[in-house]
C-alpha cells in the first residue's frame, strides 16, 4: 500500500530564511504533486513533477523529484509572509495519495 | 470562469439521514475525484472517475456511493451517514492523469 510522508508537519520560519520540506512515498511512481492550501480555502495547484531528475521552479519556490528515492523536495528561498499555508504532496500511483501536510508559518 | 463547483457549502445531518453532495464541472475534464479532509490531515481519496459511466474506489469509499452519467456532473452519495463522516469533502477534476487537479471549494459537512 502506498504511503506518503511529510516532514516536517509544522515549520516556523523567520522572514528572509530559506528551508526544506521533504516528501517520502513507499512505491514505485513517477508522477508527484505539489498542492498549497490557506486556512479554510481549497487546494491550489503549484507542480507537477513528472520524471527522475524533475526541477520545477515558481517564484521562491522550487520543487524536485528522485524517483529512485522516491523521495520529492520543496524549497523555500528567502521566505515571505505571504508563503505562509498548508504544503501538500501528493503521489500518483494507483490511486493518489496525498501527505498529511506541512503547516509553514513565516513570521516578520 | 466556474471550473468546479460543489453545492452545498455547508451541511449539518443527524445519524442515519441520508443526503447527496454535488459536484459538476466545466472545463469538459474526463477525471473527477471526491477526497474528504479530516482536520488537520491530508486528503483521503473516497471515489474517482476515468469517464462518464466509470468509477472506482479510492482509499476510503465505505459508506459512499459515486455515479457518473455525464462528463460534467459527479455527485457523492452518503446513505446513512454517521458521525465518523463529519468531515470537508473536497471534488476535483482533470483532463488526464498527468495533469495537476483542479478543486471545489468543498463542503464542510457535521453530522450529529
Amino acid at each position: 500500500e502506498l504511503k506518503v510522508e511529510q516532514n516536517p508537519l509544522f515549520l516556523s520560519m523567520q522572514e528572509g530564511k530559506n528551508y526544506t520540506i521533504y516528501c517520502n512515498y513507499s512505491t514505485t511512481s513517477d508522477r508527484l504533486y505539489w498542492y498549497r492550501q490557506d486556512p479554510g480555502k481549497s487546494l491550489e495547484s503549484l507542480f507537477v513533477l513528472l520524471s527522475n531528475g524533475a526541477v520545477k521552479q515558481e517564484g521562491r519556490l522550487m520543487a524536485s523529484l528522485d524517483t529512485k528515492a522516491r523521495l520529492s523536495t520543496l524549497h523555500i528561498t528567502a521566505a515571505v509572509h505571504d508563503l505562509s499555508a498548508t504544503y501538500f504532496c501528493a503521489v500518483d500511483s494507483s490511486d493518489m495519495r496525498f501527505g498529511a501536510g506541512t503547516r509553514l508559518t513565516v513570521k516578520p | 470562469n466556474a471550473g468546479v463547483t460543489q453545492t452545498p457549502k455547508f451541511r449539518i445531518l443527524k445519524i442515519g439521514q441520508s443526503m447527496t453532495l454535488q459536484c459538476t464541472q466545466d472545463m469538459n475534464h474526463n477525471y473527477m475525484y471526491w477526497y474528504r479532509q479530516d482536520p488537520g490531515m491530508g486528503l483521503k481519496l473516497i471515489y474517482y472517475s476515468v469517464g462518464a459511466g466509470i468509477t472506482d474506489k479510492g482509499e476510503v469509499p465505505n459508506g459512499y456511493n459515486v455515479s457518473r452519467s455525464t462528463t460534467e456532473d459527479f455527485p457523492l452519495r452518503l446513505e446513512l451517514a454517521a458521525p465518523s463522516q463529519t468531515s470537508v469533502y473536497f471534488c476535483a477534476s482533470s483532463y488526464v492523469k498527468n495533469q495537476p487537479q483542479h478543486f471545489g471549494d468543498g463542503t464542510r459537512l457535521s453530522i450529529l
